[in-house]
Formats: structure tokens, sequence, C-alpha cells
């Protein structure tokens, strides 16, 4: 199976840490994990990917499992604007799961 | 620079009637993908072009559905007829690369509804 498998919902407090998990227990040793996310009413939006190192960005790190089976996607600082649908892809073949909804509470 | 355009953004059609989306992608991107996304799910891909070519068309109803993207530039998804279960949005997206890595930018979609 190509998808990967995220929890439906998470709740954090604005200004705290998140920590979004996924799994991708099948994935191949060339598949790159990408993170997007969704805000409502408008189309998903790059957040970022790696393959086997941890990543930062602006937005958010990204922290892979030894493995590869499993990865993190973390939001050092959650902000009311974070509230998205977040979306764990396996980049080949690209196919988005439901994904997780994040609820921030000011 | 100028995001990936779509039109319409709404659309409301009755059923067996034709309708068809139009995407702009971001100037010098060579793919482009046609997805699908229904109400509470995540999008689901219906085609992806490399330049003017279809490289994964495998999950486009071919019955109904059909896509082109002439000079591998702005492509158009084509739904004839429609039917009430295609009520959702139309996503698309572009990515300058071909190797399939690259960071997708999307669309703010077309919200089709059939009556």
């Amino acid at each position: 199976d190509a998808k990967t498998t995220q929890p439906n919902s998470m709740e954090s407090n604005e200004e705290e840490p998140v920590h979004l998990p996924c799994n991708h227990s099948t994935i191949s040793g060339t598949d790159y994990i990408h993170w997007y996310r969704q805000l409502p009413s408008q189309g998903p939006e790059y957040v970022i990917h790696g393959l086997t190192s941890n990543v930062n960005n602006r937005m958010a790190s990204l922290a892979i499992a030894e493995d590869r089976k499993s990865s993190t996607l973390i939001l050092h600082r959650a902000t009311l604007r974070d509230a998205a649908v977040y979306y764990c892809i396996r980049r080949r073949p690209m196919r988005f799961g439901a994904g997780t909804r994040l609820t921030v509470k000011p | 620079e100028a995001g990936v355009v779509q039109s319409p953004r709404y659309k409301i059609i009755e059923k067996k009637q034709p309708v068809a989306f139009w995407c702009n992608p971001i100037s010098g991107h060579n793919t482009l993908y046609w997805y699908l996304q229904n109400l509470g799910q995540g999008p689901e891909l219906l085609i992806r072009y490399e330049n003017e070519e279809a490289v994964d068309d495998s999950q486009l109803p071919k019955d109904r559905f059909s896509a082109e993207r002439l000079k591998g530039v702005d492509s158009t998804l084509k739904i004839q007829p429609a039917e009430l279960g295609d009520s959702a949005v139309y996503l698309c997206a572009s990515s300058r690369g071909l190797a399939g890595n690259d960071e997708q930018f999307f669309g703010p979609g077309t919200r089709l509804t059939v009556l």
C-alpha cells in the first residue's frame, strides 16, 4: 500500500510545539517524504520534504526515523494560522491520504 | 511570480451537461497535475503531464474525463457528461522539474456542483 498513516486530528495550544506523526512502513529506499498542508478553501501548500536526514526550513522541521518507517513534522511554535490539514506523502506514487486536522487553541 | 491560475473558481451545472476547467501553471514549470478532492478527503491524482505528455493517467476515468496540455503550458480538464458524483473540487498543480521530487504549487481549485 502506497499510502501513509496519520492520526485523524490533533490539538495544540498556541505558541507550543506540535509533533505530527506519520507512518510509512512500506517506503522504499529512494522515496522522499513530503509534507503539505491545506488551509480552509485553499489548495495544498508545500511545507517540507526529506529522504534520510532531519530537515529544517523556515516553516517546520522534519525528523525521519533511522529505519525510515516513520517521520514527524515539528512546528516549533504553533500559531492560529497553522490550523490546517497536514498531509504526509510518499513522493512516488503521489497519493494523499486524509491527513491530520490540526486545531490550535488560543 | 504569479501562482497557478485556475478558472472558473466555481461552476454549477446539471447532470449530463459537459464542463471544462482551465489551468495555467507557473511559468517554466514542466510538470502539471490535475487532482480531484472530495469533501473531507485528501486530493486524488487524476493525471500528470511532463511537458505535453501524459505520463500518469491511471486514475482518470477515461469514459467521461479527458485532459489535454497543448504546447506543454496550460491545460484543460473536461467532463462529458457530468454525473452527480463528480461534485468536488478540482485542483491543478505544477512543479518545475521532471524528476517527481520537486515542490508542487497548487492553484485555488474549481468547485464543481452537479445538480
